[in-house]
């Protein structure tokens, strides 16, 4: 595609239910960032996909957040068990490799009421 | 851990003016840094990009230094456009690529 994907653009659930935020990045990008963006706060380092190497997912908040990422391309990002906390814009960025210029996705607003 | 900051948190300038914002950093041991423009329900657009190895990088009215020993940045906007009113930040990445680091941003406003 053209630029980042990521869908939905909004996302309304009620607190404890799971949901699954989709991410398409460029094609060929080999290297997925996702963040997090909270209100009036910078940004917080999720998980990162390197090609077919073991993704650092030291950022993630809690076990209750999951990333995959397959056939190197489209990334899901799964938060189960939603708390109030979690509300935030999640946002998805792509390099072609590493930490080079990153496209980024026009995110997904979570609200968790 | 690195820290990044962002100085002013918010600025407001008349049309045409030209300006600086600021970006320091606390660990030098980057391997880049980059500068994004975040528009109101956006998401961010990659402005610059400076290799550590880099002093400065240009593009069009935008320019960005880089002191990696000091552990600042800045980014110069010359004559500046009611266009250019939106949320900058400034992101440095670690040593082993793996993350960014981002600054809390400086929420620019251009008055014409």
């Amino acid at each position: 595609g053209a630029g980042v994907s990521q869908s939905p653009s909004n996302k309304v659930t009620e607190k404890g239910k799971d949901v699954e935020l989709r991410c398409d990045p460029i094609s060929g990008h080999t290297a997925l960032y996702w963040y997090r963006q909270s209100l009036g706060q910078g940004l917080e380092f999720l998980i990162y996909f390197q090609g077919n190497s073991a993704p650092d997912k030291s950022g993630l908040p809690s076990d209750r957040f999951s990333a995959e990422r397959t056939g190197g391309s489209v990334s899901t990002l799964t938060i189960q068990r939603t708390q109030q906390e979690d509300s935030a814009v999640y946002l998805c960025a792509s390099s072609p490799i590493g930490p080079q210029k990153l496209f980024f996705g026009s995110g997904t607003q979570l609200s968790v009421l | 851990k690195q820290e990044v900051t962002q100085i002013p948190a918010a600025l407001s300038v008349p049309e045409g003016e030209n300006l600086v914002l600021n970006c320091s950093f606390t660990d030098s041991a980057i391997y880049n840094l980059q500068w994004f423009r975040q528009d109101p329900g956006k998401g961010l657009t990659s402005l610059l990009l400076i290799q550590s190895s880099q002093r400065e990088q240009t593009s069009g009215r935008l320019n960005a230094s880089l002191d990696k020993s000091s552990g600042r940045s800045t980014l110069y906007i010359a004559a500046s456009q009611p266009g250019d009113s939106a949320t900058y930040l400034c992101a440095v990445s670690t040593a082993t690529g793996n993350q960014f680091y981002f600054g809390t941003g400086t929420s620019l406003t251009v008055i014409p």
